[in-house]
This record gives structure tokens, C-alpha cells and sequence, in this order.
């Protein structure tokens, strides 16, 4: 099974920042890499979607980055705000025929202060 | 368009007791997935649904665990003689199309198990 670990596990800036999380996973025989975005009690709202076949994707103040031959993905968040705090999960979606199942990491844990 | 909703959103129950979770995915999404999220232990999948079928349950924890799916749409998740192991965040998901894209989550049940 695909080990996906993300780092740091949790990370306090100033508001402003630009900031990067880390995402690294054992297998380069991924599909896809989606990044989410998680608040307190609530469930997963998708951020950004990187195909296999792509390098980078970009949403407004986020890039997400995909260097399969490294086994590692980044979430670029560009000027961060407040109520950007949450918790950021990466998950790789495998090759294959026998399920399409997410693996997911353990997130970072993001506060953004003002 | 609604999204993807989850009843009840919060669930108390005795050990020993059965318990149904209720998924309702998005209108026209063929694709349905059950993922755990225990304190400590991040995002476990659990079963993948294409259509009424179930090819992937490997996720599936033990065979107090089963879950059915209806009509290509609502499925429902039950465990049978709950168990204090058990207390977790029970998250649907589902995607259009042959699963591998974006999955779009609910928000969730709470189960705790006394």
C-alpha cells in the first residue's frame, strides 16, 4: 500500500505569508494527487486535482506541484489569509485495477495569524 | 447542486449495539467510497461502490463491517455489535464517471461508541 506522508505536521505563520506543504508518497505509480482542505468538525472540501500526466495545477492563491519521479507534491498558498487556517490533507489515487481508493497523509495543521 | 450529504451527523451508541450511516451522493455520480477518520490514525479507506457493486472492500475492518448500495445511489453502512474501536468519523464520497477524479466528500458522522 502507498505510504503518503506530509510535512511539517503543523505550521503557524503572520499573515501575508507565503508558505509551502510538503506531500511524499512511496509509489510513483500514483494517478492522480488531490490536496484538500479540512476545517474543525467538518468534512473535505477539494482544493486541487494534479493528473498523473500533469506537472502543476493553480486555483487563485494556490499552486500545487507534481514531481512523480521524486514521489513528492507541495501546496503553494501565496499571500495567506486567516480564515486559510485548517488542516491541509494530500492524497494519491494509484494505477491500476484494484480500487480507487485515496491514500491519504496525517495533513498539516495550518494557522494563519492576524 | 447538492452535494453530498451523510445522516445522522452525529451518532451515540452502546457497545454491542448496531448502527446504520446513511450516504446520499451526488446526483449522477456512479462512483461511491466509505473512508474512516479515527483521532490519531488519519483517513482509512474503507469500500469503493461502482454502481451498485462493490470491487474494492478491502478497507473493510472486520466482518461487523458491511455496506450495501441501491439504485446506483444511496448506501447505507452498517456495523454490527459496535465496538469501542469503532468511534470514528465515517466520511462518503462520490465522483462521476469511473472513479478516477475528483471525489467530492460529506460531512461526515460522528460515531461514538460507549
Amino acid at each position: 500500500k502507498q505510504e503518503v506522508t506530509q510535512i511539517p505536521a503543523a505550521l503557524s505563520v503572520p499573515e501575508g505569508e507565503n508558505l509551502v506543504l510538503n506531500c511524499s508518497f512511496t509509489d510513483s505509480a500514483i494517478y492522480n494527487l488531490q490536496w484538500f482542505r479540512q476545517d474543525p468538525g467538518k468534512g473535505l472540501t477539494s482544493l486541487l486535482l494534479i493528473q498523473s500526466s500533469q506537472r502543476e495545477q493553480t486555483s487563485g492563491r494556490l499552486n500545487a506541484s507534481l514531481d512523480k519521479s521524486s514521489g513528492r507534491s507541495t501546496l503553494y498558498i501565496a499571500a495567506s489569509q486567516p480564515g486559510d487556517s485548517a488542516t491541509y490533507l494530500c492524497a494519491g489515487q494509484p494505477r491500476g485495477d484494484s480500487g480507487y481508493a485515496l491514500n491519504f497523509g496525517k495533513g498539516t495543521s495550518l494557522l494563519v495569524t492576524p | 447542486g447538492a452535494g453530498v450529504s451523510q445522516s445522522p451527523s452525529n451518532k451515540v451508541t452502546e457497545k454491542g449495539k448496531d448502527v446504520e450511516l446513511r450516504c446520499d451522493p451526488i446526483s449522477g455520480h456512479t462512483a461511491l467510497y466509505w473512508y474512516r477518520q479515527s483521532l490519531g490514525q488519519g483517513l482509512e479507506f474503507l469500500i469503493y461502490f461502482q454502481g451498485n457493486s462493490a470491487p474494492d472492500k478491502s478497507g473493510l475492518p472486520s466482518d461487523r463491517f458491511s455496506a450495501e448500495r441501491t439504485g446506483g445511489s444511496v448506501s447505507t453502512l452498517t456495523i454490527q455489535r459496535t465496538q469501542q474501536e469503532d468511534s470514528a468519523v465515517y466520511l462518503c464520497a462520490s465522483s462521476p464517471g469511473t472513479g478516477h477524479g475528483t471525489q467530492y466528500f460529506g460531512p461526515g458522522t460522528r460515531l461514538l461508541v460507549l
